[in-house]
């Protein structure tokens, strides 16, 4: 079936540096995107959205960029602190928002 | 900040005992979910409730599954007769407009 997969499980950095977590995607009929921090013991915790007739979106220190010819969403942290240390999770929302597909994950380690 | 609250944290039931989990979504939202994620996978979606009905479900959410909202606040989960792979961590979440959604920090099932 379609699903929300992750590139890369476990992303390395040190602090200050931008992060780049990536998520590719195959159901072509999504239209909403997100990104979720989830940290040991919590829950999910939403970080930005985009919706599909965007192609970048930008938060506090994120950007998110959607690729829809390729079907590739990414996350952009930029000077990362040790607070953002976590599993980033990309989320694909369709339906109407009855449901989100949720990715596999990237565990963020951000080097002091 | 408006947060959803799930009780228990921690619920250890034995295989075969109906559970039920317990969610306060946020007040002024009208979409609730349910959602679980087993040790190390992904979060994967159960259930969405919406004008005092299921409006989505997953395959996931079987006969042993269901969902009631007894009052104008809380909103819960039953499993009937528990086994050994629904011990996860199940995820209440709300929103306001179908996306956006806040999730709680979740429930810890265990089924021995």
């Amino acid at each position: 079936g379609e699903s929300v997969g992750l590139h890369l499980p476990t992303l390395s950095v040190q602090e200050g540096d931008n992060s780049i977590i990536n998520c590719a995607y195959s159901n072509s009929a999504s239209d909403y995107f997100i990104w979720y921090k989830q940290e040991s013991g919590k829950g999910p915790q939403f970080i930005i959205d985009i919706r599909s007739n965007m192609d970048k979106r930008q938060g506090q220190r994120v950007t998110v960029l959607l690729n829809k010819t390729v079907k590739h969403l990414s996350l952009q942290i930029a000077a990362t602190q040790p607070g953002d240390s976590a599993v980033y999770f990309c989320a694909e929302g369709n339906n109407a928002g009855n449901m989100l597909t949720f990715g596999g994950g990237t565990r963020l380690m951000v080097k002091p | 900040e408006p947060e959803v609250t799930q009780t228990p944290s921690h619920q250890v039931t034995q295989m075969g005992q109906e559970v039920i989990l317990r969610c306060v979504p946020i007040s002024n939202h009208l979409y609730f979910y349910w959602y679980r994620q087993i040790l190390g996978q992904k979060v994967e979606f159960l259930v969405s409730f919406y004008n005092n009905e299921i409006s989505e479900k997953s395959e996931i959410f079987d006969d042993q599954f269901s969902v009631e909202r007894p009052d104008g606040s809380n909103f819960t989960l039953k499993i009937r007769s528990t086994k050994l792979e629904d011990s996860a961590m199940y995820f209440c979440a709300s929103s306001e407009e179908g996306y956006g959604y806040t999730f709680g920090s979740g429930t810890r099932l265990t089924v021995v």
